[in-house]
């Protein structure tokens, strides 16, 4: 069975720009979150999707946004990129739905610079 | 106070010996438990998963959950030069939204 992948793997980016960021989930898996991980703070949940539908939201501000589709894939996006949102930014699926908890399985995540 | 304390270490132990990494947590509604490996450049790794209070083992590796204490640990029996890595341990009160230690570094020593 296939891994989480997530597109890309490495991204450079100028301050002001706005980034997209892709996750494919395990197949079967309907719930996608996305963590923002950095050497001082570690793993911060930013948010997670079920069924094309945001169930949870962590302390981000506005400028990260994500969505997914009909087919459980999981795009996040980063408007007006600051300096800070230099980070690995890791996507993580699991089998969890309305009613039952599951494991999560992360991706290697993207490598996002903001210079 | 942050949700989740984990001490950052690092730690290091000589290959063969019996590694315990801890993880301390304030919210008593938790009861989803993982333990993550993550090695440099990766995206972690499933380790353990556990619901509410107990012992999981699997292989080299025993996961504690003591909700009274508000405690967990892992325990890595035998340890290897190839279990050097980062540990993370998360956490969840309803098992959709996981808040995760800073984690420990672990070299194990040939």
């Amino acid at each position: 069975k296939a891994g989480v992948t997530q597109t890309p793997r490495y991204l450079i980016k100028t301050r002001g720009q706005q980034v997209t960021l892709s996750c494919s989930p395990i197949s079967g898996h309907r719930s996608v979150s996305w963590y923002q991980q950095t050497p001082g703070q570690g793993l911060q949940f930013l948010f997670e999707y079920f069924s094309e539908t945001q169930r949870n939201k962590g302390n981000f501000p506005g400028r990260f946004s994500g969505r997914q589709f009909s087919n459980s894939r999981s795009e996040m996006n980063v408007s007006t990129l600051e300096l800070g949102d230099s980070a690995l930014y890791l996507c993580a699926s699991s089998r969890t739905t309305m009613f039952s908890s599951y494991e999560q399985y992360f991706g290697p995540g993207t490598r996002l610079t903001v210079t | 106070q942050k949700e989740v304390e984990q001490d950052p270490g690092p730690l290091s132990v000589p290959e063969g010996a019996i590694v315990s990494l801890n993880c301390t947590y304030s919210n008593s509604a938790f009861q989803y438990f993982m333990w993550y490996r993550q090695y440099s450049r990766k995206g972690p790794e499933l380790l353990m998963y556990t619901y509410s209070s107990g012992n999981k083992e699997d292989g080299r590796f025993t996961a504690q959950v003591d909700k009274s204490s508000k405690y967990i640990s892992l325990f890595i029996r035998d340890s290897q030069p190839s279990d050097s890595a980062t540990y993370l341990c998360a956490m969840s009160a309803t098992g959709n939204q996981f808040y995760f230690g800073t984690g420990t570094s672990l070299t194990v020593i040939p």
